[in-house]
């Protein structure tokens, strides 16, 4: 069964740094993959989705994300953290045949000054 | 375009009492999907359908719980009667099947509160 697992519920970085949000999948077969944030008292919004056109997929806000097949692992990176990227974070696999997304567990952003 | 609809944004009801919680999809999507959010539980499915038909309802806690769509512009998600456990945020989201690899847009959204 497909499922997608995310490391670590909270990450805390301070603002100007790097940030790296973690994501695993458990499949057979690469599937799509999404990342999507969510802002306090919002709906979640999409980042950015690999669909197999590149392994490296840019995204909105400066974030990007690299599929590595052999690691099974789809990582959420941006170079330089804002204090407005505090939000939580959710990877998800789209479960072929079905339209179904199977999201991670989520990860909180936490952006220091 | 709007996005997806939701309706209301809060709501806060007696235990007891029956909810009915509203979405308008994105114009021309055809798949649609409950989620319900709470801290303790994280992001949970609840059903969804394809072309107005439900395909998967196992995410339903029990059978207070129900879902229609009873066209491609409308579906509802009624508890009744509602407890305090149901409290949390439910969201609406919305894909056009087969294409832009079935990406979902949420709604913003109802908060539910059950006192």
């Amino acid at each position: 069964a497909q499922s997608v697992t995310q490391l670590g519920s909270h990450v805390s970085v301070s603002e100007g740094a790097l940030v790296l949000l973690r994501c695993n999948y458990s499949s057979s077969v690469p599937p799509y993959l999404f990342w999507y944030v969510q802002y306090p008292n919002q709906g979640l919004q999409l980042l950015l989705k690999y669909t197999s056109a590149a392994t490296l997929v840019k995204g909105i806000n400066g974030f990007e994300a690299e599929f590595k097949k052999s690691e099974t692992s789809f990582h959420l990176t941006k170079p330089s953290a804002h204090m407005s990227d505090a939000a939580e974070y959710f990877c998800a696999a789209l479960r072929s045949n079905t339209g179904k997304l199977i999201f991670g567990q989520g990860t909180t952003l936490q952006v220091k000054p | 375009d709007a996005g997806v609809i939701q309706s209301p944004r809060h709501e806060v009801t007696e235990m007891g009492q029956e909810v009915t919680l509203r979405c308008k999809p994105i114009s021309g999507h055809n798949s649609l999907f409950w989620y319900r959010q709470t801290m303790m539980r994280g992001l949970e499915l609840l059903i969804y359908f394809n072309n107005n038909v439900p395909i998967d309802d196992s995410g339903m806690p029990e059978d207070r719980f129900s879902a229609k769509m009873p066209n491609a512009s409308f579906s509802t998600l009624k508890i009744q009667p509602s407890e305090p456990r149901d409290s949390a945020v439910y969201f609406c989201a919305t894909a056009a099947w087969g294409q832009e690899h079935n990406e979902q847009f949420f709604g913003p959204g109802t908060r539910l509160t059950v006192l």
